[in-house]
């Protein structure tokens, strides 16, 4: 099973640049995440997706947005890059319920803009 | 609003030591904690999960504790080996944040041969 699959692994902007980052699952998960890892941090979540048609703010969405018109896809989108954004990022996927399943999550994608 | 720490931040061990890894929260109002492994320029792999009624998971070499009430959770490693040298997070699910997780700053291991 492919799990959670995350396109690109590396990537470098300019500043200014757009981009977006795809996220694919195919555990038919309804709940799909996107989080920010920066160096020594722990993971801090930017948007989230409780189902198709339907996305909502984590604690650091300034600068991004998302979508989720299919089960399968949450692509996450950068407009004007910032050097603030330069991260690792992580997509994750998981059930909703029971409340007790675990997440899911894909190897990650290495953003720097310069 | 919950907060998670890790300590140590860093942890050296030579090969064949038992070791302990903690983690702690602010808000005993938690679905479950769970405990991953990150190793460089990977992502994360999911260790164990403890839900909110229990108080210890096991798998291995590892095993996870809980105590709520007090706002705690370890991670035992049994008999550590080189292949044990990773990042180490810790995730709690707050009651009130639907299916996120808040997480830990993690603690970077190195099991030296």
């Amino acid at each position: 099973n492919a799990g959670v699959t995350q396109t690109p692994k590396f990537r470098i902007l300019k500043i200014g640049q757009s981009m977006t980052l795809q996220c694919t699952q195919d555990m038919n998960h309804n709940y799909m995440y996107w989080y920010r890892q920066d160096p020594g941090m722990g993971l801090k979540l930017i948007y989230y997706s409780v189902g198709a048609g339907i996305t909502d703010k984590g604690e650091v969405p300034n600068g991004y947005n998302v979508s989720r018109s299919t089960t399968e896809d949450f692509p996450l989108r950068l407009e004007l890059a910032a050097p603030s954004q330069t991260s690792v990022y992580f997509c994750a996927s998981s059930y909703s319920l029971p409340p007790n399943y675990g997440y899911t999550f894909g190897s990650g994608t290495r953003l720097t803009v310069v | 609003k919950q907060e998670v720490t890790q300590i140590p931040a860093a942890l050296s061990v030579p090969e064949g030591e038992n070791l302990v890894l903690n983690c702690s929260f602010t808000d005993s109002a938690i679905y479950n904690l769970q405990w991953f492994r990150q190793d460089p320029g990977k992502g994360l792999t999911s260790l164990l999960l403890i839900q909110s009624s229990q108080r210890e998971q096991t798998s291995g070499r590892l095993n996870a504790s809980l105590d709520k009430s007090s706002g705690r959770s370890t991670l035992y490693i049994a008999a550590s080996q080189p292949g044990d040298s990773a990042t180490y997070l810790c995730a709690v699910r707050p009651f009130n944040a639907g299916n996120m997780l808040t997480f830990g700053g993690g603690t970077r291991l190195m099991v030296k041969p």
